[in-house]
């Protein structure tokens, strides 16, 4: 089962502060988040595990929060660099990864 | 030196058509994945090999057949190409377990007329 980000889509100017939301269904294990910019291969920012850690990426974060089977993907003092689409990938303790739709972040200057 | 290259970068064929695409790494990682994304970014896995073994095998069509010579590669051979196959295939690798960070590949462009 696929999760389920939100926004789809924001536009930030550089500085500005952005919150990406990934849900699901089912109790999850391990959450995922990748970058990928246009024309290129996904990259990976950083891997949270059941246990309600937060982690941190340069000045991109994350939690995970098991009870409410979510994570988010923060985004402070945002840069050009930053711009891209950012994927959750969750896993049910069934070691299969399954990575949501997406969501476009555009930083302009 | 490329962590996972995929080759071609590109391909345009025609429908009825038999295609391959091939991955290598030099990451000495035991797991290798092949990743479809449609025009709507959506990113789903396909297959993955743990040391030559298949160990995930979505829903695909069995035209698609993945072969594994040995750990460093994981080719796609799809058979009898339909429009629907267009989309990006990445190829990705990582230690074994999925709770470990995937490397891809920079993707083949498959389009199919």
């Amino acid at each position: 089962q696929q999760p389920v980000q939100s926004p789809q889509a924001v536009i930030l100017r550089e500085g500005e502060d952005a919150v990406i939301n990934c849900s699901s269904s089912k109790a999850l294990y391990s959450v995922h988040w990748y970058r990928q910019k246009h024309g290129e291969a996904p990259v990976f920012l950083m891997i949270l595990l059941k246990g309600g850690e937060q982690k941190g990426h340069d000045k991109i974060s994350a939690s995970f929060n098991e009870k409410k089977q979510q994570s988010s993907l923060y985004l402070t003092a945002s840069q050009l660099s930053y711009s891209g689409t950012y994927f959750c990938g969750t896993e049910f303790n069934d070691y299969k990864l399954s990575f949501g739709a997406g969501t476009t972040v555009t930083v302009r200057a | 030196d490329t962590a996972v290259s995929q080759t071609p970068k590109y391909l345009v064929t025609q429908m009825g058509n038999d295609k391959s695409i091939k991955c290598e790494q030099n990451l000495g990682h035991d797991t290798m994945y092949w990743y479809k994304q449609d025009s709507k970014k959506f990113l789903k896995i396909m297959f993955s090999y743990n040391n030559k073994e298949l160990i995930i095998n979505e829903t695909v069509p069995n035209r698609f057949s993945p072969k594994s010579p040995d750990k460093a590669h994981l080719n796609l051979h799809i058979n009898s190409l339909e429009l629907g196959d267009s989309a990006v295939y990445f190829c990705a690798s990582s230690h074994p377990g999925v709770r470990e960070k995937l490397f891809f590949g920079s993707g083949t462009q498959l389009s199919v007329l």
